[in-house]
């Protein structure tokens, strides 16, 4: 199994623009998961997917930020406008079903590095 | 309050030793306690969790303890190679949501050779 693949790895944009990550989970698994990883902040939740369907999207930190789970196979993070604070590290991962919820183990991809300018 | 910036605690081991990595935790509520690695220019990957109703959990080389009265958990890593070095996360998952895993700030571990 290739594990969790995200594209792009790297992403340089200028504030304003519209950028889209994307991600491809393992096949089988039931739960995605996108966080954000920034000096300031640490690794953050951002909104997680049960079965494509979104279950908590709380950690979002504004509407400029949208994701999406169309199948299975594939999820996007969407952020339009972008800023400079948007600038971070952004992690997919998935994790099968385990007793009682989402397995403890979550597989995490290698991350897309975002630079807003 | 919020952090105005994350100095992620440093420790520096020599190659061979036994490394400690410790975390403090605040929810009492949580039902499991993980810990994952994530090297450089990586994802955080799983080491291993244990349940709050034990105290002592082995795996490969490494060993988590957990002791609820101080709210403190540990992992222990037995005779250390470079490969170790890392950012270490202990996280929780609360009882109240079975599906999200909150993360702590992280400790760095820098192997010596």
């Amino acid at each position: 199994d290739a594990g969790v693949i995200q594209s792009p790895r790297h992403e340089v944009t200028e504030m304003g623009q519209e950028v889209t990550l994307r991600c491809k989970p393992i096949s089988g698994h039931d739960y995605l998961f996108w966080y954000r990883q920034t000096m300031m902040r640490g690794l953050e939740l951002l909104i997680y997917f049960n079965n494509n369907v979104p279950i908590d999207d709380s950690g979002m930190p504004e509407d400029r930020f949208s994701a999406k789970m169309p199948n299975a196979s594939f999820s996007t993070l969407k952020i339009q406008p972008s800023e400079p604070r948007d600038s971070a590290v952004y992690f997919c991962a998935s994790s099968p079903l385990e007793i009682g919820g989402a397995s403890n183990e979550q597989f995490f991809g290698p991350g897309t590095r975002l630079t807003v300018l | 309050g919020e952090s105005v910036g994350l100095h992620l605690p440093t420790l520096s081991v020599q190659e061979g030793d036994n490394s400690i990595i410790n975390c403090a935790y605040s929810n009492s509520a949580s039902d499991y306690f993980i810990w994952y690695k994530q090297e450089s220019g990586k994802g955080p990957q799983f080491i291993i969790d244990i349940r709050s109703n034990m105290d002592k959990r082995q795996g490969q080389r490494v060993t988590v303890l957990l002791n609820k009265t101080v709210k403190h958990l540990s992992l222990q890593i037995a005779a250390t190679q470079p490969g170790d070095s890392a950012v270490y996360f202990c996280a929780e998952k609360l009882e109240t949501s079975y599906d999200k895993v909150i993360f702590g700030p992280g400790t760095s571990l820098s192997v010596i050779p």
